[in-house]
Formats: C-alpha cells, sequence, structure tokens
C-alpha cells in the first residue's frame, strides 16, 4: 500500500518555464513533508520542505504547495533550468510508537529540462 | 566534512555470499539509516539506529543485520545473499529523530546478486 504516490515517473520542461511535479498522500496524520532531488549516481539531497500548518513554502525558485483537503503537495520550479534535471522524491514525516521519526518516500518523478 | 560516505560503490555477489556495507559520517549525527531502491520504486527503511549501541527495524529488514558501535559508523550487514536483494543501497544520517530531521545521504552502493 503506497502512502504516498508520484503518479508521474517523468516530466520534460522546456527551460526559463514552469516545472510542476505532485505528490498525493493517503494518511491524515502526516505533519510534515520534504522534497529531495537526485542525481544520477548520487545520493538524494535535500531540497525544501512544509509543515502541515502551512500551505506554502518558498525558496529562490522553489516552492511547495500543501492543500491538506485534498492530501496534495506540489512542487514548483520557476524558472526551469537544465541543471534542475534530476529525480525528484517527495517523502512524508510519520511518527512512530517510540516517538521518532520516519519518512514515507514516493517512487519519484524524473524531470528533464530541455535547452 | 565528508558528509555521510559509503563502500564499495559497486558489488557483484553470488547467491549464498556475504558481504557487509559500510557507512560512516563526520557530522556527529544521533541517527543513522539503511535504506534500499529498486528499480522505479521509492526508498524502503532497512534498519535505523538511534545512537550507539540501538538499532531497530525499518520496512523491510528480513535478509540483513545491523550494528552500531560508534556513532560515526553504521555497517549494513548481508548473511546470505539473494538475487531480491539485488538494489542500490542509500545510508543516510540526521541530527535528531524528531519531525524535522533532514535527512543526508551516501552516494549508494550499487548491489547485484546473480
Amino acid at each position: 500500500d503506497q502512502q504516498v504516490k508520484q503518479n508521474s515517473p517523468s516530466l520534460s520542461v522546456q527551460e526559463g518555464r514552469i516545472s510542476i511535479l505532485n505528490c498525493d498522500y493517503t494518511n491524515s496524520m502526516f505533519d510534515y513533508f520534504l522534497w529531495y532531488k537526485k542525481y544520477p549516481a548520487e545520493g538524494p539531497t535535500f531540497l525544501i520542505s512544509i509543515s502541515s500548518i502551512k500551505d506554502k513554502n518558498e525558496d529562490g525558485r522553489f516552492t511547495v504547495f500543501l492543500n491538506k483537503s485534498a492530501k496534495h503537495l506540489s512542487l514548483h520550479i520557476v524558472p526551469s533550468q537544465p541543471g534542475d534535471s534530476a529525480v525528484y522524491f517527495c517523502a512524508a514525516s510519520e511518527r512512530r510508537s517510540s516517538g521518532t521519526y520516519k519518512y514515507i518516500f514516493g517512487t519519484g518523478t524524473r524531470l528533464k529540462v530541455l535547452a | 566534512n565528508a558528509g555521510v560516505t559509503q563502500t564499495p560503490k559497486f558489488r557483484i555477489l553470488k547467491i549464498g555470499q556475504s558481504m557487509t556495507l559500510q557507512c560512516a559520517q563526520d557530522m556527529n549525527h544521533n541517527y543513522m539509516y539503511w535504506y534500499r531502491q529498486d528499480p522505479g520504486m521509492g526508498l524502503k527503511l532497512i534498519y535505523y539506529s538511534v545512537g550507539a549501541g540501538i538499532t531497530d527495524k525499518g520496512e523491510v529488514p528480513n535478509g540483513y543485520n545491523v550494528s552500531r558501535s560508534t556513532t560515526e559508523d553504521f555497517p549494513l550487514r548481508l548473511e546470505l545473499a539473494a538475487p531480491s536483494q539485488t538494489s542500490v543501497y542509500f545510508c543516510a544520517s540526521s541530527y535528531t529523530g524528531g519531525t524535522y530531521n533532514e535527512q543526508f545521504f551516501g552516494p549508494g552502493t550499487r548491489l547485484t546478486v546473480l
């Protein structure tokens, strides 16, 4: 049962345009969401996050939007650059019974920005 | 800071062989994690550790063992390799285990079991 879903395996966008990556989740108890970016042969690196008490968080060209009623979040990249070409993972944070938190990762979306 | 380092980068094993994937971090993080990523799938947590001497199972622990004798090192042991363990393995660390625990990942080990 996939609690965090990224339904688009891939996305191509022209340089300078907006990239929108989507993520859906099923567990209303998730209270923190993150986006990670992964280049080939490297580990994922943290990009941006949002708490469930907010609906938007912005960091330079990257903005994450959270719609709790729809259980949906999206990552906007404006303007897109060729260096943004990577796989993007959405992750949600879930509290364990021990009190620590674990991440549930989506399957990733491969973004290709065309020059 | 080197961050999170993993060795080896690549390895091919025969069915039934054993090996240890090494992971080290120099950020003095208490929490460390092992994930695996299968093609077209997200990262699945194998084991995690909240500090030296303390480990616990994640979502997919079967076929693996871990130990955490120091804060810096968190090796992952495969005892009897099976084709189902063909995957890319990522080690990660974080300062805390709370909600806002940004995890730092190593570059991964690509393992093939034939």
